[in-house]
């Protein structure tokens, strides 16, 4: 069965450096939502969306900022990277009338600042 | 503060006996899911259990969750190598949309 799909798997910025992770939910899911898990933390939300427009907002810095497009993927963008912003970054997708209240996991992008 | 607290934060069993993992939350949920990360890795979902459910199976799992405690407990039956990894509860709660709070989770190391 399709998953949940994340690129890049792994980047790797300097400080004050931009980076777009991008995120394709399972196929029919049209909710994604965004969270980050710093080095040995739980994971933290970041922002959801649904059919294309932002749905909730959590503890998401306003160096970031993130849209879902037409074709129901997502990506995040992340500006003047900051060290504090190294983590594995996950996308959710769920879909309220096919799987429920479950959200669906990447596998996730490491993202590394140096 | 962490909506979701997991003890023990970290759990050490022989290969064949069962696991306990404990989960407590702060506020009303609609529902609470345990997921699974292997070290580094992707979340992986194992089972969703509502708020006016008190007990659910799937496989060697087992979930309960008291509402009255605001907590759930996952158990692993006859444990396996395999299930080395840290488990994660998440709660949706009811005042905050859909979105998942995570709780500190607990590191299971199963000894071959």
């Amino acid at each position: 069965a399709a998953g949940v799909i994340q690129s890049p798997r792994h980047l790797i910025k300097e400080k004050r450096e931009t980076a777009t992770l991008k995120c394709y939910p399972i196929p029919r899911h049209d909710t994604v939502y965004w969270y980050q898990q710093g080095p040995g933390q739980d994971p933290q939300f970041l922002i959801s969306f649904y059919e294309k427009m932002q749905s909730d907002k959590g503890s998401i810095p306003d160096r970031f900022s993130a849209q879902q497009f037409s074709d129901y993927h997502s990506e995040l963008n992340m500006s003047s990277l900051e060290l504090g912003d190294s983590a594995l970054y996950f996308c959710a997708s769920s879909s309220p009338s096919l799987a429920g209240e479950t959200q669906y996991f990447g596998p996730g992008t490491r993202l590394l600042v140096l | 503060s962490q909506q979701g607290e997991e003890d023990p934060q970290a759990l050490s069993i022989q290969e064949g006996e069962n696991a306990t993992m404990n989960c407590s939350y702060k506020t009303s949920i609609n529902n609470l899911q345990w997921y699974r990360q292997n070290s580094g890795r992707g979340l992986v979902h194992l089972i969703l259990i509502r708020s006016n459910e008190r007990e659910k199976h799937s496989g060697r799992l087992r979930v309960t969750l008291d509402t009255s405690k605001k907590s759930s407990s996952l158990l692993i039956t006859a444990s396996r190598a395999a299930d080395t990894a840290s488990y994660f509860c998440a709660t949706d709660e009811k005042s905050s949309g859909d979105k998942l709070t995570f709780g500190t989770g607990t590191r299971l190391a199963v000894r071959p």
